[in-house]
């Protein structure tokens, strides 16, 4: 299985600041990665597919950027309600997998 | 609009049989890539197994032989049937579609396995 590795695990930072978080593929993916935000409770929520490509109805101020083996997630400006654990995966080859997950704290 | 509705969950001894179903509305379960996710309590994602419009299904390692994905075009739902369960496939159970990148999700369902 292609592994999928997150940094960094936990992330504390304020309202309005800009945060990046990476995936690193164990492989080449070439583009085929996602980028989820979860909160506790939740479902996933698909943020950006194809690495850089906006899901429907997500804000511009999450974008993804990358290919091959690294990934990253940036927001912008962060907002209230950005504080919640992010997961990348890779679906370039069967056997999908998911990072181990950032948790986004409020600092 | 997109709904999905997992239900089925549940305690369950190890060793023993459970299936868990997945409504779905506003779109065909028949026409799309489904499948399930779980997470144990606590920890990360884990992909567990597809079934492709076609009818192809593919499992991750650790469930195969002891799961089976499978759908009901009639009622526009998903399955999976789960056997000889252990402690460790104790995780809330998604359904979720796409072919890759999943676009919409259920709410999960809890499955425990113990004794």
């Amino acid at each position: 299985d292609i592994q999928m590795t997150q940094s960094p695990s936990t992330l504390s930072a304020s309202v309005g600041d800009r945060v990046s978080i990476t995936c690193r593929a164990s492989q080449s993916i070439s583009r085929w990665l996602a980028w989820y935000q979860q909160k506790p409770g939740k479902a996933p929520k698909l943020l950006i597919y194809k690495a850089s490509s906006l899901e429907s109805g997500v804000p511009s101020r999450f974008s993804g950027s990358g290919s091959g083996t690294e990934f990253t997630l940036t927001i912008s400006s962060l907002q209230p309600d950005d504080f919640a654990t992010y997961y990348c995966q890779q679906y370039n080859r069967l056997g999908y997998t998911f990072g181990q997950g950032t948790k986004l704290e409020i600092k | 609009e997109v709904q999905l509705v997992e239900s089925g969950g549940g305690l369950v001894q190890p060793g023993g049989s459970l299936r868990l179903s997945c409504a779905a509305s506003g779109f065909t379960v028949s026409t799309n890539y489904m499948s399930w996710v779980r997470q144990a309590p606590g920890k990360g994602l884990e992909w567990v197994s597809i079934i492709y419009s076609g009818g192809d299904t593919y499992y991750t390692d650790s469930v195969t032989g002891r799961f089976t994905i499978s759908r009901d075009n009639s009622k526009n739902t998903l399955y999976l049937q789960m056997n000889s369960l252990r402690a460790d496939d104790t995780a809330v159970y998604y359904c979720a579609r796409g072919d890759g990148a999943f676009d919409f999700w259920g709410q999960g369902t809890l499955l425990t396995v113990s004794s």
